[in-house]
């Protein structure tokens, strides 16, 4: 079965500092990976995937995320994080094989302190 | 792209009552996913469409709960004799191939 674990309901980070926002997974077949972040009041919007090729992918407002297919893990990551970056962060998953279901995770606040 | 629109925003209903959402994609976008979110949790997938097929449901989804894309385009989903546990956010989004997911504001569902 597929799932997806996002092991930390909070992380805090002081601005200015990298952050990670941890994710892994279990998937049939190869995994297609995703990261979404939700404002308040705001819809949830893509930050970047992972579908093939280079495993650090680069995505939107800076953010980064490396494939690890050993560890089965696609962790969030940002040299340099500002307050701005507060919200709610989704880690996401679809397999290559065995349907269409894209599972998320239960989300991860991000709480960055000027 | 002028996004995923979601009608209506809020809908308040009384057990019992039928309810239906509706979804218009992004034009050129051909697939199209509903999720239900409850606070605290991430999307819960729902069902699937490419074009006017419906390829995925959920198991979790009951007999209660139905899905239409009848013409490729905009999408309906229809929840009757709701109860209270439908009370959630139900989203709607839609994307090209295997891409990224685009998502509307969703609908927030309240049933008294």
């Amino acid at each position: 079965a597929q799932s997806v674990a996002q092991p930390e309901d909070q992380v805090n980070v002081a601005e200015g500092n990298p952050l990670t926002v941890k994710c892994t997974y279990s998937v049939s077949g190869n995994p297609y990976l995703f990261w979404y972040v939700q404002y308040p009041n705001r819809g949830l919007q893509f930050l970047l995937k992972y579908i093939t090729g280079d495993n650090l992918v680069k995505g939107s407002y800076g953010f980064e995320a490396e494939f690890n297919k050993s560890q089965t893990s696609f962790h969030l990551k940002k040299p340099s994080a500002l307050v701005s970056d507060s919200a709610l962060y989704f880690c996401a998953v679809r397999g290559d094989t065995g349907g269409f279901k894209t599972i998320f995770g239960a989300g991860t606040r991000l709480f960055v302190k000027a | 792209d002028t996004g995923v629109s979601q009608d209506p925003r809020h809908k308040i209903t009384k057990r019992g009552q039928n309810v239906t959402f509706r979804c218009d994609p992004i034009s050129e976008h051909n697939r199209l996913y509903w999720y239900r979110q409850t606070l605290g949790q991430g999307p819960e997938f729902l069902t699937y469409f490419q074009n006017e097929a419906q390829l995925e449901k959920s198991r979790l989804l009951s007999d209660r709960f139905s899905a239409e894309r009848p013409k490729g385009s905009f999408s309906t989903l229809e929840i009757q004799r709701t109860e209270q546990g439908d009370s959630a956010m139900y989203l709607c989004a839609s994307s090209r191939l295997v891409g990224e997911q685009y998502f509307g504001p969703g609908t927030r569902l309240t049933v008294t």
